[in-house]
């Protein structure tokens, strides 16, 4: 199994402010045969199911604000919202989708 | 717009068995690639539970689930189930379908339905 650790568990930022957050793959989930990193980012507001934020470890999905950032590559990867606004007050995993189980990221709250 | 609503959750006692259903609009469903099962514990976080292409030829489980929960599709029906038997106090959880848009990515939610396990 690919197993994900993802850091802080938690992280308060102020208004404006950047917040990053880290994530590691026991396991390379970058595939050679179309060079895609299998990585996701997702944001989970309280009550709410989780939506998808980024794919392929960086591509921002549609209707995303550019804030939101995807990085890295291989095993290591971070997400990254420059300017934090208060709707962006959620609880955010990571994923690797490379093979099955199709584990997660512990998750990070992220608060102001 | 693609829209997935399961329904099916409800309280059932330790050893029973629940199914249940996600309905899928807005999409052929035919033309998904497939489609998958996550759950989240009250306060934890989100554990995969199972995939199944639509073709079939691929069917996944999580470890914790195996030989105890199947997933199935009807394509005329737009719908994917999730048989669950001999159901445990750990699989009380929050239950979301989720489509696949290929390459195992899930990229749209439904809303989640709420499986409790207690006597």
């Amino acid at each position: 199994d690919i197993v994900v650790t993802q850091s802080p568990n938690s992280l308060a930022v102020s208004l404006g402010e950047r917040a990053t957050i880290n994530c590691w793959s026991s396991q390379s989930v970058l595939y050679s045969g179309d060079k895609k990193n299998y990585f996701a980012w997702f944001q989970q507001k309280p009550g709410q199911p989780p939506k998808l934020l980024i794919s392929w470890a960086s591509t921002r999905e549609s209707g995303v604000p550019d804030r939101f950032s995807g990085s890295g590559s291989g095993t290591d990867f971070t997400l990254t919202i420059n300017s934090l606004q208060a709707e962006d007050v959620a609880v955010y995993y990571c994923q690797q989708y490379y093979s099955a189980p199709y584990i997660f990221g512990q998750g990070t709250k992220v608060e102001i | 717009e693609v829209q997935l609503v399961e329904f099916g959750g409800g309280l059932v006692q330790p050893g029973e068995s629940l199914r249940l259903s996600c309905a899928v609009s807005g999409i052929t469903f035919r033309n998904t690639y497939g489609m998958h099962w996550v759950r989240q514990a009250p306060g934890k976080g989100l554990e995969w539970v199972a995939f199944k292409t639509i073709s079939g030829d691929k069917i996944y489980y999580a470890d914790s689930v195996r030989g105890r929960f199947t997933i199935s599709t009807d394509n005329a029906r737009n719908s994917v189930f999730l048989q669950m038997n001999s159901l445990r106090a750990e699989d009380t959880a929050v239950y979301y379908c989720a489509r696949d848009r290929g390459g195992s990515l899930m990229d749209v939610w439904g809303k989640g339905t709420t499986v409790t396990v207690s006597s």
